[in-house]
């Protein structure tokens, strides 16, 4: 089984710019969580969907955070406009039938 | 409030045993998990407990404590690679995971 898919694994930005990644997570797991995780730190919750709705966006920054998961598949996140805080890995999980959370490579985010 | 408390981190000798405490305090509970984070990499799944005693997997064995709210990760026979940070992680009453900062292992010759 396929593991779940992240895009891109590195990205160097300029503060005030935009950027958006992307998941692709297990074939029939609907949930699909966001993490942000800084060095040294537990991953941090920004959003949970349930297929494509939004069970908890409670900790996302809605100023400058948005995501999405249209058909209930895939997902993007995107920052705009990025602040150097920004600066961390950011993980998608999924879940299937059981509890464990699968992650995906991340993608680690630098803003300068 | 939600909290996960676990040390720092910890060092420990090739070959020997280490184990790793996690205290929580959370709104419901529906689990415990255990992740292993190797350095630049992402979290992978060691263990889950919901029932009280100890739960033995090869060389890795997690406890549980519902009443104290406090949790164990144990690690036997060290290897080299065991070099990570360990997360403990608590399930609240919705499903979601509550995070603790980590505790990074460090195993020496």
């Amino acid at each position: 089984e396929a593991g779940v898919a992240q895009s891109p694994r590195y990205k160097i930005i300029e503060k005030r710019q935009s950027v958006a990644f992307w998941c692709n997570p297990i074939s029939g797991h609907a949930t699909l969580y966001w993490y942000q995780q800084i060095l040294g730190q537990g991953p941090k919750l920004l959003i949970q969907f349930q297929n494509n709705g939004v069970v908890d966006d409670s900790q996302l920054p809605k100023d400058r955070f948005s995501a999405e998961r249209l058909k209930g598949v895939d997902s993007t996140l995107k920052i705009q406009p990025a602040k150097l805080e920004d600066s961390a890995v950011y993980l998608c999980a999924s879940v299937g039938r059981t509890y464990e959370q699968y992650f995906g490579p991340g993608t680690r985010l630098t803003v300068t | 409030g939600q909290n996960i408390d676990q040390p720092t981190e910890m060092t420990a000798t090739e070959g020997a045993i280490v184990q790793i405490n996690c205290t929580y305090q959370t709104s419901g509970f529906n689990g415990l998990f255990w992740y292993q984070q190797h350095a630049g990499e992402a979290p992978t799944f060691l263990s889950y407990n919901v029932l009280d005693g100890l739960e033995e997997k090869g060389r890795f064995s997690s406890f549980l404590s519902r009443s104290k709210g406090y949790s164990y990760l144990l690690l036997k026979e060290l290897q080299m690679k065991d070099s990570a940070s360990y997360l403990c992680a608590a399930m609240d009453s919705n499903y979601q995971l509550i995070w603790g900062a980590g505790t990074k292992l460090i195993i020496k010759p």
